[in-house]
Formats: structure tokens, sequence, C-alpha cells
């Protein structure tokens, strides 16, 4: 596609319950990245596959988090057993050899 | 580890400079990258410096100096739609690893 491609754009979810954020990178990049944005706040660097490996996890939060990315392309990022804490725009990148390039973002309400 | 510092806050006028500074430690360097981050948006790219020098692009330049682990973001004739948050973010070269600092949100007044 054009760009990174984020779904859903929006989640409103109940403290306890397991989320899915997609995230489909734009074609032919082999870096993916997911970043957490709190209101008002920096970007906090959450996991980086380079292909479908993850070499770097140090970012997750805790073991409610995990994600994958299958044939080097699509990655979905699971939130198990959602916390009002989680409450936060998660973003996804994908780079070629150069810049990061952004998706819209999902924007995460725990209830 | 990595660690990267930018101020909080600044403010400026309308046809004015500013001078967005970024300082870095990493343990291994590899490209320092600026954002632009509307409110309520994704980052979007603004420009990239690996080797030491400015690197111009119209009415933004970004310097960098490798050795003392600074750069800065230039903004010149400065509109009201520049105001935003501008993002520093360095590679580190063992991990492929991209780190933002927290941002430097920017005002500019009428």
């Amino acid at each position: 596609g054009a760009g990174v491609s984020q779904s859903p754009s929006n989640k409103v979810t109940e403290k306890g319950k397991d989320v899915e954020l997609r995230c489909d990178p734009i074609s032919g990049h082999t870096a993916l990245y997911w970043y957490r944005q709190s209101l008002g706040q920096g970007l906090e660097f959450l996991i980086y596959f380079q292909g479908n490996s993850a070499p770097d996890k140090s970012g997750l939060p805790s073991d409610r988090f995990s994600a994958e990315r299958t044939g080097g392309s699509v990655s979905t990022l699971t939130i198990q057993r959602t916390q009002q804490e989680d409450s936060a725009v998660y973003l996804c990148a994908s780079s070629g050899v150069g810049a990061l390039h952004f998706g819209n973002g999902t924007r995460l309400t725990v209830t | 580890g990595q660690n990267i510092d930018q101020p909080t806050e600044m403010t400026a006028t309308e046809g004015a400079i500013v001078q967005i500074n970024c300082t870095y430690q990493t343990s291994g360097f590899n490209g320092l990258f600026w954002y632009q981050q509307h409110a309520g948006e994704a980052p979007t790219f603004l420009s990239y410096n690996v080797l030491d020098g400015l690197e111009e692009k119209g009415r933004f330049s970004s310097f960098l100096s490798r050795s003392k682990g600074y750069s800065y973001l230039l903004l010149k004739e400065l509109q009201m739609k520049d105001s935003a948050s501008y993002l520093c973010a360095v590679r580190d070269i063992a991990t492929d690893k991209l780190i933002f600092g927290t941002g430097t949100r920017l005002q500019v007044f009428p």
C-alpha cells in the first residue's frame, strides 16, 4: 500500500479484556516498530521486528503484551487483560534503509 | 543504552528563526532523525543526519556533531502551521532500534 495502515483507528475496551492491534507496513519494508504514546508524552519504544524476528523486545511493559509478525509483513500487537494504564495511542512504523514511516495509530481507551 | 535530551517547550514569533537542540548519549550511533508531530497526528519525517554537518531542506535545516553528541533543528521564516512537537531520534548501530526523545513542543505566535 501507499503508507503504513493500522487498524482499528480507535478501540474502547473494558478493563480485563484482551485487544489485538494490527499494522500493515509499507510493502517491501523489512523493519517494523511498535511505539506507545500517552497524552502529551513522547514515543515509548515497545518492540522492533527485522523480518519476522524480534531482536529487541525490551520495551514491552509487561508479559501481558506480545507481538508477532508473519510473512515479513503484517504485525499484530496483543494486550491481554487490559488495564487502564494501557490507554494510549499505539503507533506502528516501518522502514527500509532510511527513515521510519508511521501509521496514524490506534487510540486505545480502557474503561 | 541511550539517553536523548531536548527542551520540553519553546515559543517563537511568526517569521522568526528558532533552533531546537538535541543532545544524545549512545553506545553505538547510526544516524539521527528529526520528526514533526502535530497534535493528534502521527509523526512525519523531517530530516536525517549520519555525518557531521548541516543538511538543508527548504525552511528546515538539521545539524549534527557526532563528537559532541549534539544536533539541532533550525526552522526559518516560521509559520503558524509550524506549531507542533519536534522529536529527535537516534538509531543504535547494534540493534537498529530508533529511540525517541520526549519531544519539544513549539508554539508559534503571530
